[in-house]
């Protein structure tokens, strides 16, 4: 089983719908949930961050964790042509210098 | 908004020469790392850096790679003697813990 799992897609949206992007993980030991987007041959730029369980909100992103379940989510609302990327998630289970695992990406375009 | 930069964009090498890969952390950051991107694979861990030593290495961080901070801002990456699957973008981050912020990586094209 992998670490990380992360359907590749790609998830393919109109504009302004929500987007819903999700990993499992098997690792109970993390605790540190982070999205990235990643645009072609760019590095990952930081989206979100949670510890732990819950939900977190900013502008039009929004990320749940579900410890219990090893889930986590990011939804993208009124979706815009830019948001067109690969979504990583990555996690880690300590909040200082601990290596981060990464999901497999989530390709997502979204359609004027 | 600080950034994590890295130099060159692009390393064109022939099969067995050395490159250095350089990177300038965000300044009040602690930690370093490595991370490289096969083309269409995820985002692996090469080594992390902290208090000018080694704090944790993968398996893919062999005897070829080697990492230093020579001079308080820059972070570097050697690998000695490149080969073929050393092909990939390589990304530097830094952290004061977590999250990480990463650099817009180097391609290294290995020929």
């Amino acid at each position: 089983q992998k670490e990380v799992e992360q359907d590749p897609g790609p998830l393919s949206v109109p504009e302004g719908a929500i987007v819903s992007l999700n990993c499992t993980y098997s690792n109970s030991a993390f605790q540190y949930f982070m999205w990235y987007r990643q645009y072609s041959r760019k590095g990952p730029e930081l989206l979100m961050y949670t510890y732990s369980s819950g939900n977190k909100e900013d502008g039009r992103f929004t990320a749940q964790v579900d410890k219990s379940s090893k889930y986590i989510s990011l939804f993208i609302r009124d979706s815009q042509p830019s948001d067109s990327a690969t979504y990583l998630c990555a996690m880690s289970a300590t909040a200082a210098g601990n290596k981060l695992t990464f999901g497999g990406g989530t390709r997502v375009l979204v359609k004027p | 908004e600080p950034e994590v930069t890295q130099t060159p964009s692009h390393q064109v090498t022939q099969m067995g020469q050395e490159v250095i890969l350089r990177c300038v952390p965000i300044s009040n950051h602690l930690y370093f790392y490595w991370y490289r991107q096969i083309l269409g694979q995820k985002v692996e861990f090469l080594v992390s850096f902290y208090n000018n030593e080694i704090s944790e290495k993968s398996e893919i961080f062999d005897d070829q790679f080697s990492v230093e901070r020579p001079d308080g801002s820059n972070f570097t990456l050697k690998i000695r003697s490149t080969k073929l699957e050393d092909s990939a973008m390589y990304f530097c981050a830094s952290g004061k813990g977590t999250p990480l912020h990463f650099g817009n990586g180097t391609r290294l094209t290995v020929t």
